[in-house]
This record gives C-alpha cells, sequence and structure tokens, in this order.
C-alpha cells in the first residue's frame, strides 16, 4: 500500500519550458489536490478534485492546469515555466470533503 | 476567502515541558480544522483533527481545543519529546474541500 506516489522527487526547469507532475494514490480516495509550498506561506492550494471528471481552481491556479484522469491519477501541467513558479509542491488525497488529508512526498521544483 | 493566522512563529521548550500553538481564522462558516506536522524534508502528517460539533478532541500526549465564538483553535502538546521537534500547521475549511493553512510553527523540544 504506497499511498500517494508523486513523480518527479525533483526537477530543474528553464523560464518557458513546460513539464507534468504526476500523482496516483490507491486507497481508492474520492478527491485529490495539488498544493505548493513557499517558505513563510505555509500550503496553498492550487486545483482540486472533489471526484473523478470534476477539478475547481484553488487559491493560486494562474499557470497551472490539471487532468483528473481516473479516480487515482491526477496530474498538475505548466505549460510555461515562470521562476516563481518554484516552490515545492504536494499532491494530496482524501475520503472526501472534510476529511484529513494523505500527502505525497513532494516535487521540489525549481525554475532558473 | 478564509484567512488562518498561527502563533507562534517559532517556539522552543524543554523535554517534559508542554507545548500551546494557537490558530485563528476568519470565516464562522468553517467547520473542520485538521492538524498536520511535518519534518523537515518530508510530506505534512495529519496528527489530529477536530470538526466544528467539539469543543475538545484528545489523543494521547496531543489535544486540541476549539472556541467557535471566539474563531480560533489550538494544538496542545504534553510532555514534550524530542520528536516532536517539528514544523506545525494549522488548517481551517468552510466547503470541505478548500483548506486554509496556517504559515506555520516551528517547535524546537531541547533534550
Amino acid at each position: 500500500n504506497a499511498g500517494v506516489t508523486q513523480t518527479p522527487k525533483f526537477q530543474v526547469l528553464k523560464t518557458g519550458q513546460s513539464m507534468t507532475l504526476q500523482c496516483a494514490q490507491d486507497m481508492n480516495h474520492n478527491s485529490m489536490y495539488w498544493y505548493r509550498q513557499d517558505p513563510g506561506m505555509g500550503l496553498r492550494l492550487i486545483y482540486y478534485s472533489a471526484s473523478e471528471g470534476t477539478t475547481d481552481k484553488g487559491e493560486v491556479p494562474n499557470g497551472y492546469n490539471v487532468s483528473r484522469l481516473n479516480k487515482r491519477e491526477f496530474s498538475l501541467r505548466l505549460e510555461s515555466a515562470a521562476p516563481s513558479q518554484t516552490s515545492v509542491y504536494f499532491c494530496a488525497s482524501s475520503v472526501g470533503a472534510n476529511y484529513g488529508y494523505t500527502f505525497g512526498s513532494g516535487t521540489r521544483l525549481t525554475v532558473v | 476567502g478564509e484567512n488562518v493566522e498561527q502563533h507562534p512563529s517559532t517556539l522552543s521548550v524543554q523535554e517534559g515541558d508542554s507545548a500551546v500553538i494557537k490558530c485563528t481564522y476568519s470565516d464562522s462558516a468553517s467547520n473542520y480544522f485538521p492538524w498536520y506536522k511535518q519534518e523537515l524534508g518530508k510530506r505534512p502528517q495529519l496528527i489530529i483533527d477536530i470538526r466544528s460539533n467539539v469543543g475538545e478532541k484528545k489523543d494521547q500526549r496531543i489535544a486540541v481545543t476549539l472556541n467557535k465564538t471566539a474563531k480560533h483553535f489550538s494544538l496542545h502538546i504534553t510532555e514534550t519529546q524530542p520528536e516532536d521537534s517539528a514544523v506545525y500547521f494549522c488548517a481551517a475549511s468552510n466547503t470541505g474541500n478548500q483548506f486554509y493553512f496556517g504559515t506555520g510553527t516551528s517547535l524546537t523540544v531541547i533534550p
């Protein structure tokens, strides 16, 4: 039982490049989330998917897109990376609304 | 949206002492309040949560209290141990899917 698996763990991009962060969970959770974590700012929600087939914007969605591929997988795409997107990205899942999260191990992204 | 403030940002305690971290929230409709512990370089992990119909919840050395009138909730850790050293985040949710996190408290337990 792996929980929430994120790939890659580290990535360096040049400004303007694109990439997709992958996330998969094996706990049969309905809801999945993408957060970014910046020093002194806590965790901020980028996008979430309350259930398979739905996605919604969070607090900081600009510059990102997501795809809920199936119940297990939720990917985050940066179409044209900017230095302001340098951060640690966490994927999370939960049984549903108002339940605690299980987080993935994170992706440390640097945009130069 | 919701605004969650967390204090203090850093906290040092002697081993065996208690630690208290306090969070305030702005949206009176918020009804779910989890706490997460994040060790250095690791993922956040849920340690305890409380819902708005409960005033206090305990789990061994950890407890959370909620004051809905004053819109604040607190994490209490008793008999602290060195392995309690980590960053602790509070969060609040009113819709169930959008959690708003505090900025974290770095707790150091001095042996």
